[in-house]
């Protein structure tokens, strides 16, 4: 059975520092792109970051370019988002989700964990 | 990077039929996913490449997609179908693989 698990989450002052990580298990997590999507407090999905199933492509929301970091470790079976300098507009909740098609990256997101509340506040 | 319009809600009877719409230029050349958001839980998909059901979902969701309009359509719809519902927009620029809608909250009356 496959299970996406965050961790990492919680209270950070703006400004300040915080890495997610997307423990996975039931899967081949190396032959997959994953994804990091987030979900402010009473609004909509925004896809946040994804990368490739060898880290070749990586790409980022417009938002958040130049301060969050997507990363895996396959020997790990694990995702991670650096995320520096937080704002406010950071607050949400942040699953991490995986693609439904080995070896590609743009298909549709077949699996995703519980979520995980970031709260930037001073 | 796409821009994708839904209606904020739509309203329906127990029984009866809801559509819910994605807008984007030329949508109906791009592959379009929803996924359904029940309260306080992770999305699930429930309709992609544009028609296409994952196992598990009911036969009652449907999808279509032409135009610069792509439907979502839920069938004799029931109480449990109370939820937000998301499309996406697959885009083969491999900075935005993942572009969302902003959203329609379907209310079962």
């Amino acid at each position: 059975e496959v299970h996406l698990v965050e961790s990492g989450g919680g209270l950070v002052q703006p400004g300040r520092s915080l890495r997610l990580s997307c423990a996975v298990s039931g899967f081949s997590f190396d032959d997959y792109a994953m994804h990091w999507v987030r979900q402010a407090p009473g609004k909509g999905l925004e896809w946040v970051s994804g990368i490739t199933w060898n880290s070749g492509a990586i790409g980022y929301v417009d938002s958040v370019k130049g301060r969050f970091t997507i990363s895996r470790d396959n020997a790990k079976n694990s995702l991670y988002l650096q995320m520096n300098s937080l704002r406010g507009e950071d607050t949400a909740l942040y699953f991490c989700a995986r693609e439904s098609e080995r070896y590609t990256y743009g298909s549709p997101f077949d699996y995703w964990g519980q979520g995980l509340l970031v709260t930037v506040s001073s | 990077s796409h821009v994708l319009t839904q209606p904020p809600s739509v309203s329906v009877a127990p029984g009866k039929t809801a559509s819910i719409t994605c807008g984007g230029n030329n949508i109906g050349r791009k592959s379009v996913h929803w996924y359904q958001q029940r309260p306080g839980q992770a999305p699930v998909l429930v309709i992609y490449y544009d028609r296409d059901r994952p196992s598990g979902i009911p036969e009652r969701f449907s999808g279509s997609n032409s135009g610069n309009t792509a439907t979502l359509t839920i069938s004799r719809v029931e109480a449990g179908d109370e939820a937000d519902y998301y499309c996406q927009v697959r885009d083969n620029n491999s900075d935005h693989p993942g572009v969302f809608g902003g959203g329609t909250r379907v209310t079962v009356l």
